[in-house]
């Protein structure tokens, strides 16, 4: 199975600021990495498909990047409704697979 | 707007099975190539991926539960089913339900859609 490793756990920042999360895979995944973003009693929500591609919907100030084993994602200027968990999910083999997830807290 | 809605007992016995529904509102579960999927997360801990489930009956299932686990799906009531047999302690979590697809010409496959996940507990 792919493992992914995200860091940091857990981050605090503040409104405005800019964040960037990391999601590490164990063998290369070429850019097969989405995100997520979750909240206490609602659907999660898919925020960036391959690596780098935005979901329709999705605030601009939300960017993904990477490709093989490094992934990033970055929110800049983080909203108010930004404080969230963040999760990765590889797609590139069955089983499919997450990182433990990043919290993003207000500061 | 694609909505889906878990429902079923939030409160299971150790070694009995786990049974869980998968309402799908807004489009016909049957529409386009989609898969639809199962996902849980024990308190603390990250996601995982349990399994999915096409309109055909076709399957896929994580390894790690593939002998316990069996998904079906109902076109005509468009909704979709999880048992999740002989369950311990390390089986609670939140379970969600979630819509896959495929993006950029079938390259990138995503959870597009989610419900908001019920929690299940096993305990006697």
């Amino acid at each position: 199975d792919v493992q992914l490793t995200q860091s940091p756990s857990s981050l605090s920042a503040s409104v405005g600021d800019r964040v960037t999360i990391t999601c590490r895979a164990s063998q290369t995944i070429n850019t097969f990495l989405n995100w997520y973003q979750g909240k206490p009693g609602k659907a999660p929500k898919l925020l960036v498909y391959g690596a780098s591609t935005l979901q329709s919907g999705i605030p601009a100030r939300f960017s993904g990047s990477g490709s093989g084993t490094d992934f990033t994602l970055t929110i800049s200027n983080l909203q108010p409704e930004d404080f969230a968990v963040y999760s990765c999910q590889q797609s590139y083999n069955i089983p499919y697979t997450f990182g433990q997830g990043t919290t993003v807290e207000i500061k | 707007q694609v909505q889906l809605r878990e429902s079923g007992p939030g409160l299971v016995k150790p070694s009995q099975t786990l049974s869980l529904s998968c309402t799908v509102s807004g489009d016909p579960l049957s529409s386009g190539s989609y898969y639809w999927n199962w996902i849980r997360q024990p308190a603390g801990m990250g996601l995982e991926w349990i399994g999915r489930v096409h309109h055909s009956g076709g399957t896929d299932y994580n390894p790690s539960l593939k002998s316990r686990v069996s998904l079906s799906v109902d076109t005509t009531k468009n909704k979709f089913s999880l048992e999740l047999s002989d369950v311990t302690a390390a089986d609670t979590a939140m379970y969600y339900c979630a819509r896959g697809d495929y993006y950029a010409s079938g390259s990138y496959y995503a959870f597009d859609y989610w419900g908001q996940g019920i929690l299940v507990t096993v305990s006697s």
